[in-house]
């Protein structure tokens, strides 16, 4: 069946630095991509939609200068966290839409862990 | 504003039934979904129902949706220690393909 792959699925970095997820589908073509977060014993909260080919769209209270969302190909979506410190430890997750069929698929999420 | 609620916590006997409750706020979703979550692990889905079925049965999962109340509700039949995981209800918001995903339920299943 159709698979959505993360990569990393577990990254640590360093204060002030950069880290980049990748968000890829597989084996279907995929317009729209979505970036959630998970805080902490807490939801799953929407950051932005990505679109393939144009700016993503955030959601309120998301920085687009801070989460860089990039949506080059139909298959790859990447979110850079900018300058990270610790608040921003979190697990990360996108899900794809599939241009056809419109069905959504989740990846298995990426544990961001900024020291 | 969008608001989707669960009960934090749930702990049952191994063996027992477990329901997971859940409300939602959007009217006009047209599915709603349950995740589960293992420690460290990623979204793992469940299941899912049409808004216009009141129930769904799949092997030891049961899903009653209350449209009238908004209420769902995930009946897992003889639960067993590898059920124990973090659950989310979810709802896709009309017209788009966010989802909203509610507090989740830390579901924990004594030996």
């Amino acid at each position: 069946g159709a698979v959505v792959s993360q990569h990393p699925s577990r990254v640590i970095c360093k204060s002030g630095t950069s880290v980049k997820i990748e968000c890829r589908s597989l084996d279907f073509q995929a317009t729209t991509m979505f970036w959630y977060r998970q805080f902490p014993k807490q939801s799953l909260m929407l950051m932005a939609t990505s679109n393939e080919g144009s700016k993503a769209t955030y959601e309120q209270g998301v920085e687009k200068d801070k989460f860089l969302i990039n949506h080059a190909s139909l298959t790859l979506s990447t979110l850079t966290v900018t300058s990270a410190h610790p608040e921003d430890s979190s697990f990360y997750i996108c899900s794809a839409r599939a241009d056809r069929g419109n069905t959504i698929y989740f990846g298995e999420g990426s544990w961001l862990t900024v020291v | 504003g969008e608001d989707v609620e669960q009960s934090l916590f749930l702990s049952v006997r191994e063996g027992d039934s477990s329901v997971i409750n859940c409300t939602y706020t959007d009217s006009s979703s047209t599915y709603l979904y349950w995740y589960k979550q293992e420690p460290g692990a990623g979204l793992q889905l469940l299941t899912y129902i049409f808004s216009n079925m009141d129930m769904k049965q799949d092997q030891r999962l049961t899903v009653l949706l209350n449209k009238k109340d908004k209420h769902l509700s995930l009946r897992i039949a003889d639960t067993q220690t590898g059920d124990s995981a973090i659950y989310f209800c979810a709802e896709s918001i009309a017209g788009t393909y966010k989802y909203i995903f509610g507090t989740g339920t830390r579901l924990k299943v004594l030996a």
